[in-house]
């Protein structure tokens, strides 16, 4: 089974912190993503990484940077948390080539 | 650009009953569809997908979807719902037009059973 962990469900941060968001597949999977999701809204795409030190600009990337230093680990990262960005955040893996993605559990955040 | 309209927010519905959520997408290519399931404090689990082939597409937990090009809808089904199926559910399209797979969701229907 693919596992997709993050590295913390709760998360509560204050505004200007720098928050890090963390994610690992244990599948060997190319492509990875961060989504943010907001009631009434779905899931948005912020950022996603098709290979190591790869990365592109999905629909919401405003006020997040992402890193992918290793196949495995994805990461997200919010420069200066502010409460706007006060949301879910949802990480996924794919293969090359695949369109299934395959969701870790999520980490809420709460900027205060 | 793709684009992904669930017709309803909320939906509920009495146990036992047959349930439909609705979906609606808009796409210029050729399209791969999906339906996820968020349960309480949960990630996302792929429920089914339709790629190719048949326009019925049979998933987990006794629910199928009907893709319809003519009308732009892939519409959820269960014939018979369960306490345990309440959740919301995500609805999404992937042009698969490169192998990153990009997903565009809908804004999610909520489906509460009742007892």
């Amino acid at each position: 089974d693919v596992k997709v962990t993050q590295s913390s469900r709760y998360l509560v941060k204050r505004t200007g912190e720098k928050v890090f968001l963390e994610c690992v597949q244990d599948m060997d999977h190319e492509n990875m993503f961060w989504y943010r999701q907001d009631p009434g809204l779905g899931l948005r795409l912020i950022y996603f990484s098709y290979d190591v030190k790869m990365k592109e600009k999905g629909d919401i990337p405003e006020g997040y940077s992402v890193s992918r230093e290793k196949k495995e680990r994805f990461s997200l990262i919010l420069e200066s948390a502010s409460t706007n960005q006060t949301s879910m955040y949802l990480c996924a893996s794919s293969l090359m080539g695949a369109v299934t993605q395959y969701f870790g559990p999520g980490t809420r955040l709460t900027v205060l | 650009a793709q684009s992904v309209t669930q017709l309803d927010s909320q939906v509920p519905v009495f146990e036992e009953a047959p349930v439909e959520l609705r979906c609606n997408y808009s796409s210029s290519v050729s399209v791969y569809l999906f339906w996820y399931v968020q349960y309480p404090n949960q990630g996302l689990q792929l429920l089914l997908k339709y790629l190719s082939g048949s326009t019925l597409v049979k998933g987990i937990n006794g629910f199928e979807a009907e893709f319809n090009k003519s009308q732009t809808s892939f519409h959820l089904r269960k014939p018979s719902v369960h306490i345990s199926d309440t959740a919301e559910y995500f609805c999404a399209v992937s042009d698969g037009g490169t192998s990153y797979g990009k997903l565009t969701f809908g804004q999610g229907t909520i489906l509460t059973v009742h007892p």
